[in-house]
């Protein structure tokens, strides 16, 4: 049963330090995408990705946040310098065009 | 740019009743309409989707209505049982290969 990895699951840092969010899409799955979910404002698209090139990045800061897909197995969110408002659930999707999203189970990050 | 959104935010149903919710969108482009559930403290997962070809489709006690003419889909959850309780998300596809999440709807099913 394929499944779509994400690793830390827990991630606990302080302000200013880097934070490095790991995910494996599904073998065969051409898109990715990065949400983020917090209390206030639900799932929050960050970047996707469609044949590992970014396709939109515009629901991310900027400033602090990079998205990278090194591999069709493999891709990265940083936080570089983390803040205390970005303490939420990342979730990392995969899917095909037009179908479903798998996603994954999420990587919380505390940031103090 | 493109704009999703879901009523109610909330709704509190009893066990048995039926529960529906309504997704607007704006992209006449939209071509896939999916709806997540998402159990507290798990990851979204696909409970049933329809096509732009289709106006109506069933799974046992849930079921999606589509009106592209009005841009609006809507899920139909029937016999609700307190396992149905969570947050519904629609999530419409925009031409651009690009979903678009709601804000959400918490459902309470009151055994």
């Amino acid at each position: 049963d394929a499944r779509v990895t994400q690793t830390p699951r827990h991630k606990v840092t302080e302000m200013g330090q880097e934070v490095t969010m790991r995910c494996q899409p599904i073998l065969g799955h051409n898109t990715v995408f990065w949400y983020r979910q917090t209390m206030m404002q639900g799932l929050e698209l960050l970047a996707y990705f469609r044949n590992r090139a970014p396709l939109d990045d515009s629901g991310m800061p900027k400033d602090r946040f990079s998205a990278e897909m090194p591999d069709a197995t493999l891709a990265t969110l940083k936080i570089q310098p983390s803040e205390p408002r970005d303490s939420a659930v990342y979730f990392c999707a995969s899917g095909t065009q037009y179908n479903e999203q798998f996603f994954g189970p999420g990587t919380r990050l505390t940031v103090l | 740019g493109e704009n999703v959104e879901q009523h109610p935010s909330t709704l509190s149903v009893q066990e048995g009743d039926s529960a529906v919710i309504k997704c607007t969108y704006s992209d006449s482009a939209s071509n896939y309409f999916p709806w997540y559930k998402q159990e507290l403290g798990k990851r979204p997962q696909l409970i049933i989707d329809i096509r732009s070809n289709v106006g109506e489709k069933k799974d046992q006690r849930i079921a999606v209505t589509l009106n592209k003419t009005a841009k609006h889909f809507s899920l139909h959850i029937t016999e609700t049982q307190p396992e149905d309780s969570a947050v519904y998300f629609c999530a419409p596809y925009t031409g651009g290969f690009k979903t678009i999440f709601g804000a959400g709807t918490r459902l309470f099913v009151k055994a």
